[in-house]
């Protein structure tokens, strides 16, 4: 069974608006953590969010936010006004464990492409 | 701070060759990751050490491929013989375990490996 799903290949999404990834996991342990990282045309892995399984209010930093719904499993990105350089594959990743554990699951990713 | 450092980004060699990749942690990092990432399979994880030691190496592939941690600041992937299939961006990460904190990883730039 597939520890993190991602469910859009692709996404098209105007500049300026808003845009909601999806990212659900699959894990009994109740200690966890799940990660979303961009990667760029460039090619690197640029980390841009964290969210514990015990933090009670959802994540945020700066335009990015994570909608975390523990009961549904998922963690979903959303990034507010989108902007062109927000064009990139993102994935969603999880931490089975406590921190420490350290091994990381990613899911498939999703390309997302913003339009002038 | 200087982030994940690698090299070479790119590397093209003929099969069977041997090949080497090279990385420099983050300074004070502990956990140093090594992935490969493909179209067909994703981000995978390769090996990785805490404070240089090898911890958990089952997803590197076969024997052809090994993984040194000789000290805190170097870490080298090498596969010998090379095979047209191992052809991939191969990414170091490095993360550090202080109890508490997210234990994120930082990614390297890669290094796109092209086996002819």
């Amino acid at each position: 069974a597939q520890k993190i799903t991602q469910t859009q290949p692709g996404m098209f999404v105007q500049e300026k608006e808003a845009v909601t990834l999806d990212c659900t996991y699959d894990t009994s342990d109740p200690s966890y953590g799940l990660f979303w990282y961009k990667q760029p045309s460039s090619g690197e892995m640029i980390f841009l969010i964290y969210q514990g399984s015990y933090d009670q209010q959802n994540a945020t930093e700066g335009r990015y936010s994570l909608n975390f719904q523990k009961a549904r499993k998922s963690a979903n990105l959303v990034i507010s006004a989108s902007q062109l350089g927000d064009s990139a594959m993102y994935f969603c990743a999880m931490r089975e464990g406590r921190a420490g554990a350290q091994k990381l699951v990613f899911g498939q990713g999703t390309r997302l492409t913003i339009n002038p | 701070d200087a982030g994940v450092i690698q090299s070479p980004r790119h590397e093209v060699t003929e099969m069977g060759q041997e090949v080497t990749l090279r990385c420099k942690p983050i300074s004070g990092h502990d956990y140093l990751f090594w992935y490969r990432q493909t179209m067909m399979r994703g981000l995978e994880l390769l090996i990785y050490f805490n404070n240089n030691v090898p911890i958990d190496d089952s997803g590197m592939p076969e024997d052809r491929f090994s993984a040194k941690m000789p000290n805190a600041s170097f870490s080298t992937l090498k596969i010998q013989p090379s095979e047209p299939r191992d052809s991939a961006v191969y990414f170091c990460a490095s993360s550090f375990s202080l109890q508490g904190s997210t234990d994120t990883q930082y990614f390297g730039p890669g290094t796109r490996l092209t086996v002819l």
